[in-house]
């Protein structure tokens, strides 16, 4: 089946640094990728699409300097989130699509828990 | 019952009973659905899907329906079990489109023994 994969799963870091996090489709290409971002008992907010090798689409109102998306190969896209401030905590998920016939629906990653002290 | 929580609606059922939880999706062009699972500090795991051509999908003990009339997606749980406790969340898309999921408020689901 169609694995993606998250890394880290929970990060601590301090007000002003910045915080990579990694998204990797194991055993298929993923041409198209996608950043969510969830706040406890709520629901998942598109942040933005990443594209290989092309500019990410970010959502209105996601900052698009304050969030870094790169999209290097068709197996992994990173999300930066840079000088990060205590309202960026938040549960960070990725997604992506094998987008084929069979199956046209997402496979996610298990989440980055990031907290911002 | 059905509750109101601080942001999640909340079902509370009986082991052994079915489920049915609701959702509303909200663009008309959406061609595509799924309903998704999330347990706590996870991401959602995939449970069915169904196309805008079709009214009703079966799966193993869950059954979603679709009404395009009036935009409303259900999801029906046979002889719920604990470990079907979790969120769940409907999310639409047009396959032809931009191919972006957006996301339901999402319901959490109690099983009560």
């Amino acid at each position: 089946g169609a694995v993606v994969s998250q890394h880290p799963s929970r990060v601590i870091c301090k007000s002003g640094t910045s915080v990579k996090i990694e998204c990797r489709s194991l055993d298929f290409q993923a041409t198209t990728m996608f950043w969510y971002r969830q706040f406890p008992k709520q629901s998942l907010m598109l942040m933005a699409t990443s594209n290989e090798g092309s500019k990410a689409t970010y959502e209105q109102g996601v900052e698009k300097d304050k969030f870094l998306i790169n999209h290097a190969s068709l197996t992994l896209s990173t999300l930066t989130v840079t000088s990060a401030h205590p309202e960026d905590s938040s549960f960070y998920i990725c997604s992506a699509s094998r987008r084929d016939r069979a199956n046209y629906g997402y496979t996610f990653g298990s989440g980055t828990r990031l907290t911002v002290v | 019952g059905e509750s109101v929580g601080l942001h999640l609606p909340t079902l509370s059922v009986q082991e052994g009973d079915n489920s049915i939880i609701n959702c509303a999706y909200s663009n008309s062009a959406s061609d595509y659905f799924i309903w998704y699972k999330q347990e706590s500090g996870k991401g959602p795991q995939f449970i069915i899907d169904i196309r805008s051509n079709m009214d009703k999908r079966q799966g193993q003990r869950v059954t979603v329906l679709l009404n395009k009339t009036v935009k409303h997606l259900s999801l029906q749980i046979a002889a719920t079990q604990p470990g079907d406790s979790a969120v769940y969340f409907c999310a639409e898309t047009t396959i032809s489109g931009t191919y972006k999921y957006i996301f339901g408020t999402g319901t959490r689901l109690k099983v009560l023994a």
